[in-house]
This record gives C-alpha cells, structure tokens and sequence, in this order.
C-alpha cells in the first residue's frame, strides 16, 4: 500500500541538540499529522496542520504544513531523553469523498537520543 | 481508562489457524479504523466502519481477513487460515466523526495499543 517517503529513517543525537525529520508524498493531502510510538503502544498525536503554509508549534515541538500540500516537516528543539521512540508522518484527505478519514503514514523516524 | 483497548494484546498462531482481534473503541465514537503495521514500517489501513456499517475495506490484503462491527461498537478483525506475511501489529483506532454545515471533518484518531500477531 501507499506509505509517505519519510526522512530520515533514523536519528542518534545527543540531549540538548535539534531534529529535523520530513515526509513528501506524491499525492496532495489537506491534512498533516505528525505521531509518536512508544514500544508496545499506539500511535499518539503531537500536531496537526490544517492549511497550507501553516505553521504550528506545540511546546518543543513545530511542524509545518508544505505550500504544495505534498509535505511537511517536524522539528524538535532541545532534545530531551523521553524524546526517544519513532516518529511518523501522516497525510489525511478532510471533507467529503470517499476518504472518511483514513491515515495514510510514513515508514517513521526512530530518534534516540544520548544523555 | 477511556482510551481504546485491544485483545489480545499478544496471539501466536499456527500457520493455516484462524484469529480473531478485538476492539473496544472510545465510548460513543463513531468511526473506526483499523491498520496493519509490519516490523519497521508505518501503520497501512485495511477498513474503516461508520457506527456498524463498514463502508471502506480497500485496505484489506485478501479475502481471508474479515471485520465486522455488529452493534456498532466493539469490532473484531478476523483472520482465517493464517500465513507468515500476516505476522504485524494489527491497530485500531476511533474518532469522532463531525458534520459541520453538511461538511464531514474527522477528529483526531485515538488509537489502541494494538495486537501483535505472530504466525509460525
């Protein structure tokens, strides 16, 4: 099936530095998602973004919506060790149509971060 | 909690058995998703259903996986004579589904811990 080309697929940082982490698609999304899994857990949401060029942060968190609606990108600043686990993308069609909305995700980036 | 809960969390079947997953989702939400996440890959969805009525099962790999949501509830994703390519981490998720001036808009999934199948 469809995945999202998510980047990079791995991270090994040291506590206190900044991640950046971006997903593309070939297809047009009008919402974004960004999650994180912890081991043995679901999926858990840290920002949506609802429009194009939107940029929206969420505590150490900020993620914006591609002006093409066929990417976006999550940064992470000041890394801290409960950062660690996989971040995945994913792309949501809103309103109507036959979508119901259902997630389409990326492969996800698993962070680790170094005290 | 309210969150949505999965059963089992954990089922190891003999290639060629038939499984059965359980989903209690979120109280009152509508809409419910399920995913297969292999090892190392992203969630992909299999079917969604809209209170009992499953009204898109294109994600679904063959036709021995079945889902079905009787009372618009609990849902169980079946899975008859099991292969080695069906072994992931089978999610499920609610929301909310909102109509606002005859427009749907999705609310946020909540998803379940989720059961990992391993087939032998």
């Amino acid at each position: 099936g469809q995945q999202l080309n998510q980047s990079p697929q791995s991270m090994f940082i040291q506590e206190g530095e900044d991640v950046s982490m971006n997903c593309t698609s070939s297809s047009i999304f009008n919402t974004w998602l960004w999650y994180k899994q912890d081991p043995g857990e679901g999926p858990v949401l840290l920002i949506a973004l609802y429009k194009a060029g939107e940029l929206t942060s969420n505590g150490r968190l900020t993620a914006q919506f591609g002006i093409t609606r066929k990417d976006s990108f999550l940064n992470i600043s000041a890394s801290i060790p409960s950062d660690v686990g996989i971040y995945f993308c994913a792309g949501q069609l809103r309103a109507g149509g036959t979508s119901y909305g259902k997630l389409t995700f990326g492969q996800g980036t698993i962070l680790t971060v170094h005290p | 909690g309210a969150g949505v809960s999965q059963s089992p969390r954990y089922k190891v079947a003999k290639r060629g058995q038939d499984v059965a997953l359980r989903c209690d989702p979120i109280s009152g939400h509508v809409s419910l998703f399920w995913y297969q996440q292999a090892l190392g890959q992203g969630p992909e969805f299999l079917t969604y259903f809209q209170n009992e009525a499953q009204l898109d099962k294109s994600g679904l790999p063959s036709d021995r996986f079945f889902a079905e949501r009787p009372e618009g509830s609990v849902s169980t994703l079946k899975i008859q004579r099991t292969q080695q390519e069906d072994s992931a981490v089978y999610l499920c998720a609610s929301s909310a589904r909102v109509i606002h001036r005859g427009v749907s808009s999705y609310n946020e999934q909540f998803f379940g811990p989720g059961t990992r199948l391993t087939v032998l």
